[in-house]
């Protein structure tokens, strides 16, 4: 079966930059997700296809892909981005989940 | 709009079995598969499953083949999750969701206790 590995924890100051990466051998052959999870909230779709947004995701989050590892990148992350980050993939419709990432802004 | 509308809390005791339901509206019921995730407190998201609402047929996480089955009714656009011999660490909230190619859409959670 497939994993997807995470940071634990990464935190930042208001209007820094903030790098969550998400390694795992089916990223070679499939695009990743990021999801954002507030609490007591369902995820929120925040990156698909490695770097694409959905509409009415701000422009500060992207994601770009390498390899085996994708990474989520908040430009200017603001308060209000904290937040539990997972990322995602799918093998023959089977989907994994990284173990999560705790972001935490201030 | 997409709405995936979920069964209310359920509390369980060891050994019972729950059957949590997932009514889709907002799109063609059939036109998607239906996942099934589920997230333990203070725990990360856990993939169950996933039935195609055409067919009937389902494809199970393998650590939960066995226990679990997935069913579906197309006339009211309906999913159910059926998760049996539960234990104390099948406590979670257990959402359903569906994904499009370019977006994501998931129920509202419906936690699951289990508590002798």
């Amino acid at each position: 079966s497939y994993e997807l590995t995470q940071p634990s924890s990464v935190s930042v100051s208001p209007g820094q930059t903030a790098r969550i990466t998400c390694s795992g051998d089916v990223l070679a052959k499939r695009y990743g997700r990021w999801f954002q999870q507030k609490p007591g909230q369902a995820p929120v779709l925040v990156i698909y296809k490695d770097n694409e947004r959905p509409s009415g995701i701000p422009e500060r989050f992207s994601g770009s892909s390498s390899g085996t590892t994708v990474t989520l990148t908040i430009s200017g992350a603001q308060v209000e981005d904290e937040a539990d980050y997972y990322c995602y993939s799918a093998a023959d419709n089977n989907w994994v989940f990284g173990g999560g990432t705790k972001l935490t802004v201030l | 709009q997409v709405q995936l509308v979920q069964s209310g809390a359920e509390v369980k005791k060891p050994g019972a079995s729950v059957k949590v339901s997932c009514k889709a509206s907002g799109y063609t019921f059939t036109d998607y598969y239906l996942h099934w995730v589920r997230q333990a407190p203070g725990q990360a998201l856990e993939w169950l499953g996933w039935i195609n609402p055409t067919s009937g047929g389902t494809n199970y996480a393998q650590k939960f083949q066995g226990r679990v089955a997935m069913t579906r009714d197309t006339s009211i656009s309906t999913a159910y999750m059926e998760l049996s011999g539960l234990r104390s660490d099948d406590t979670a909230l257990y959402y359903c969701a569906k994904n499009t190619a370019t977006n994501n859409y998931w129920g509202q959670g419906t936690l699951v206790t289990v508590s002798s």
